[in-house]
């Protein structure tokens, strides 16, 4: 079964400053992978989806981008930080045999930007 | 209006009573429904999924869905004080996996 790694676990980032968050998966191959994000006492907001190497879906307009450099890795960055981007990122991968709708989810990270 | 809504609780009941669940949606083009726990400060955790209409069951869960209502939920029986966790119900129109998640409803199961 799948495996999903998140680092940091926690950050705290200041206003304007950049942001790097990265995803790893193991025990699957071309999986689609996706970034989500939530709101303290909110469901889970889509932010992008990935289908292979280099292909990115975005599904909100905001200042984060995605990119997936490797087949089990997946990146979400920032230029510049918002107060509005605090939040629990949360990467995700597809099951196996195609069932995309049956995902499974990092550990996450709570970024906090003060 | 949010395409899939969800009481966000808490719902509180003894240790081995049957927790119901539930959430409505909006959208008819919906065909993958699921089921996530999510306890706090931790990524949610996939319970069960269904396509189309039906039951589904797995241990104590029980997943039913009833696409002419756009309505679907979740039964967990002999409520244990570890099920106390947030429920999140998603679902998807298609097999990109484009889920669209509910607010989640807070459980406690008191012993």
């Amino acid at each position: 079964s799948q495996t999903i790694h998140q680092w940091p676990a926690t950050l705290v980032q200041p206003v304007g400053s950049p942001l790097s968050l990265e995803c790893t998966v193991e025990g699957t191959s071309n999986p689609n992978l996706y970034w989500y994000r939530q709101a303290a006492g909110r469901g889970l907001q889509l932010l992008f989806y990935s289908v292979g190497i280099g292909q990115i879906s975005s599904e909100v307009p905001q200042n984060l981008s995605a990119s997936r450099p490797q087949d089990r890795q997946f990146i979400l960055s920032s230029k510049k930080l918002l107060l509005s981007d605090s939040g629990f990122y949360l990467c995700a991968c597809g099951g196996p045999s195609g069932s995309s709708y049956e995902q499974y989810f990092g550990p996450g990270t709570r970024l906090t930007v003060t | 209006q949010k395409e899939v809504e969800q009481d966000p609780g808490p719902l509180s009941v003894p240790e081995g009573a049957i927790v119901s669940l539930n959430c409505t949606y909006s959208n008819s083009a919906f065909q993958y429904f699921m089921w996530y726990r999510q306890y706090s400060r931790k990524g949610p955790e996939l319970l069960m999924y269904t396509y189309s209409s039906g039951n589904k069951e797995d241990g104590r869960f029980t997943a039913q869905v009833d696409k002419s209502s756009k309505y679907i939920s979740l039964f967990i029986r002999d409520s244990q004080p570890s099920d106390s966790a947030t429920y999140l119900c998603a679902m998807s129109a298609d097999s990109w996996g484009k889920l669209q998640f509910g607010a989640g409803t807070q459980v406690v199961v008191t012993p």
